[in-house]
């Protein structure tokens, strides 16, 4: 049974530049949730995902955007990147179903990408 | 910004000896979850204690929930040096959906 997974492991920008993360997520979720996580910090929730359409959104500014595929994979785009977007950014997975959060189910993290801008 | 605060920031203690961590937050709850992190890695989710539980255990881990005081505490036994990571709780929100809110984490060092 494969859990989360993302692509890539480590990736280096300069400041300006546009990056693209990916997240498959564990087999029979249908939901997909990312965080950015700077060093030495909790996560920070950035938005998510369902049915191809974002559900949620943290307090981050529209330079982030995403995408949910029809197989659910997602992926994350960061524009006109900043030094302080240098961070682990984790995708994590869960089921939702009938579009009902029905809670109390544990989240499934991937080994997130880690993002350095120079 | 962070919901949960989380102490001690940092915790070392011998292996064999118990660890006790504590987090507090903000909101009302669903529930409140505990996920350990290794150097770099991804989350691992540990325990989640709903709402209306007070304890939960699983196996070395034991986890209390006071709602009134918006506090939560994660004690592990008998710990091995396998222990030695970073420890966040995160709580989800009753209307927040499915959406995470972590506290800063606690870095426990285990030393053999």
């Amino acid at each position: 049974d494969a859990g989360v997974t993302q692509s890539p492991t480590h990736l280096i920008k300069t400041r300006g530049q546009q990056v693209t993360l990916r997240c498959s997520p564990k087999s029979g979720h249908d939901t997909v949730s990312w965080y950015q996580q700077a060093l030495g910090q909790g996560p920070q929730f950035i938005f998510q995902y369902y049915e191809e359409e974002e559900r949620q959104r943290g307090n981050f500014p529209d330079r982030f955007s995403g995408h949910q595929f029809p197989n659910y994979s997602s992926e994350l785009n960061v524009n006109a990147l900043l030094l302080g977007d240098s961070a682990l950014y984790l995708c994590a997975s869960s089921f939702l179903g009938d579009r009902v959060w029905k809670g109390n189910q544990p989240q499934h993290f991937g080994d997130g990408t880690r993002l350095s801008i120079l | 910004s962070q919901q949960g605060e989380e102490d001690p920031q940092a915790l070392s203690i011998q292996e064999g000896e118990n660890a006790t961590m504590n987090c507090s937050y903000k909101t009302s709850i669903n529930n409140l979850q505990w996920y350990r992190q290794n150097s770099g890695r991804g989350l691992v989710h540990l325990i989640l204690i709903r709402s209306n539980e007070r304890e939960k255990h699983s196996g070395r881990l034991r986890v209390t929930l006071d709602t009134s005081k918006k506090s939560s505490s994660l004690l592990i036994t008998a710990s091995r040096a396998a222990d030695t990571a970073s420890y966040f709780c995160a709580t989800e929100g009753e209307t927040s959906g499915s959406r995470l809110t972590f506290g800063e984490g606690t870095q426990l060092t285990v030393n053999p």
